[in-house]
């Protein structure tokens, strides 16, 4: 599986946005990007996924940069119940991509 | 609301006693799965199911079993054989089991076997 690698801790002030990055500079062609959280005793939450454009949802912003090799996940404005753990997880198109590899992850703190 | 259902959220058993966690969806999703976490440990995938009836064997299925008579249900078997079973345990499921496609988590079981 190509790997991914994150800090392990950002902080951030409520209602600030947030950019949480993410390097993966052995991906494939066919590898879409998803971010997954984990709030303390609870299970992950899909968060967002894209293949090479931006994407937005209701929760997040995806940025893509040109070459792959990197992406950033985007909070607008961060609020205490974004506390948590995030995952960017590389998953193949191809097949063979079941299961989800969480790897350490980012702590992300929220001060009030 | 749609959405996947895990039950109990907690769950106790003596040593020696098989036991079996629920997870119900009602999202119409063909693909559902079992993982395991430990603490401070990242997830790792019991078995899955792509489409009724069928089922496979993740990385650390020694000590599980699995049914998938229903497209909504999935439950999961902790047998006596399972060396270690206290976890936490995560049920999701996806549309497919494709990569492009997200996997959607339910509440998780906490089991401690005594």
């Amino acid at each position: 599986d190509a790997k991914t690698t994150q800090p392990n801790s950002m902080e951030s002030n409520e209602e600030e946005p947030v950019h949480l990055p993410c390097n993966h500079s052995t991906i494939s062609g066919t590898d879409y990007i998803h971010w997954y959280r984990q709030l303390p005793s609870q299970g992950p939450e899909y968060v967002i996924h894209g293949l090479t454009s931006n994407v937005n949802n209701r929760m997040a912003s995806l940025a893509i940069a040109e070459d792959r090799k990197s992406s950033t996940l985007i909070l607008h404005r961060a609020t205490l119940r974004d506390a948590a753990v995030y995952y960017c997880i590389l998953r193949d198109l191809q097949g063979g991509s079941e299961k989800l590899v969480f790897g350490k992850g980012t702590k992300l703190t929220v001060n009030p | 609301d749609g959405g996947i259902t895990q039950s109990p959220k907690y769950l106790f058993r003596k040593e020696g006693q098989n036991v079996t966690l629920s997870c119900e969806q009602n999202l119409n999703h063909d693909a559902m799965y079992w993982y395991r976490q430990d603490p401070g440990q990242g997830l790792r995938l019991i078995y899955y199911s792509q489409i009724v009836n069928d089922f496979q064997k993740g990385d650390i299925a020694e000590g599980y079993s699995v049914s998938r008579e229903k497209k909504e249900s999935f439950p999961l078997t902790v047998t006596s054989a399972q060396k270690n079973p206290t976890a936490f345990y995560l049920c999701a499921s996806s549309i497919g089991a494709s990569g492009s496609r997200a996997q959607y988590f339910g509440p998780g079981t906490r089991l401690t076997v005594l």
